[in-house]
């Protein structure tokens, strides 16, 4: 079955540091999409990276980079320098692809969120 | 653009009353998705729609019905609700023919159940 395990549930930082966050998953297709999404303390789900189980190159923007490892299923997003603002719940997720007649319809399974604390 | 939007923002209802939360897109996005977001479980899949009058069951379906009669519109339903169905609850919305591309959701609907 497919999941998502994000195994740190909270991580603390002060402003300038480095932070990973983790993201291992599982799943028996072939063909799949792996996300993260950021969620403010505001409330609302913002999206950051799509990434398909065939491309497996390192993808950076800005401070953001995210590492995509199909050998150990982990797909890891690490913040440079980090700010205050960065301060949020990040939620990793995988599509799951079903079959509506003749449609493929995605599912995401997200994991159970990161809450991050950048400290001034 | 008003994206996708959800109505009402914040709701309080009684146990046993019939509650709809309504979800409306712009985009003209074939796929539409219902999620509730609780501690610990990160957000689980209620219902989802491939296109008007195509919908399935997520991963937690009970107690909820949905409807789609307008591609914009994916309105969830409680018929009688709990206090286990006191979440916040989003909508998403995605156009790929293949419903594996990024979802984009709307800003949530807080349920209290008392």
């Amino acid at each position: 079955a497919q999941k998502v395990t994000q195994a740190q549930t909270e991580i603390s930082v002060v402003e300038k540091e480095d932070v990973t966050l983790d993201c291992v998953y599982e799943t028996r297709d072939t063909t799949y999409y792996l996300f993260w999404y950021k969620q403010p303390p505001s409330g609302e789900l913002v999206f950051l990276i799509r990434r398909n189980s065939f491309d497996e190159q390192n993808e950076i923007s800005g401070r953001y980079s995210w590492n995509f490892q199909k050998s150990t299923s982990s797909f890891n997003f690490t913040i440079t320098a980090s700010q205050v603002v960065d301060s949020a719940v990040y939620f990793c997720a995988l599509s799951e692809p079903t079959l509506m007649i003749y449609n493929q319809g995605g599912k995401l399974i997200f994991g159970q969120g990161t809450e991050l604390s950048v400290k001034p | 653009d008003a994206g996708i939007t959800q109505s009402p923002r914040y709701k309080i209802t009684e146990t046993g009353r019939q509650v709809t939360l309504m979800c409306h897109q712009t985009w003209s996005h074939s796929y539409m998705f219902w999620y509730r977001q609780d501690l610990g479980h990160g957000l689980r899949l209620i219902y989802y729609s491939a296109a008007a009058d195509i919908t399935d069951k997520g991963e937690v379906p009970d107690g909820y019905v949905v409807s789609r009669s307008k591609t914009e519109n994916f309105p969830l339903t409680l018929e009688s609700a709990t206090r286990s169905q006191t979440s916040v609850y989003f909508c998403a919305s995605t156009l790929g023919t293949s419903g594996l591309d990024t979802q984009y959701f709307g800003p949530g609907t807080r349920l209290t159940v008392l």
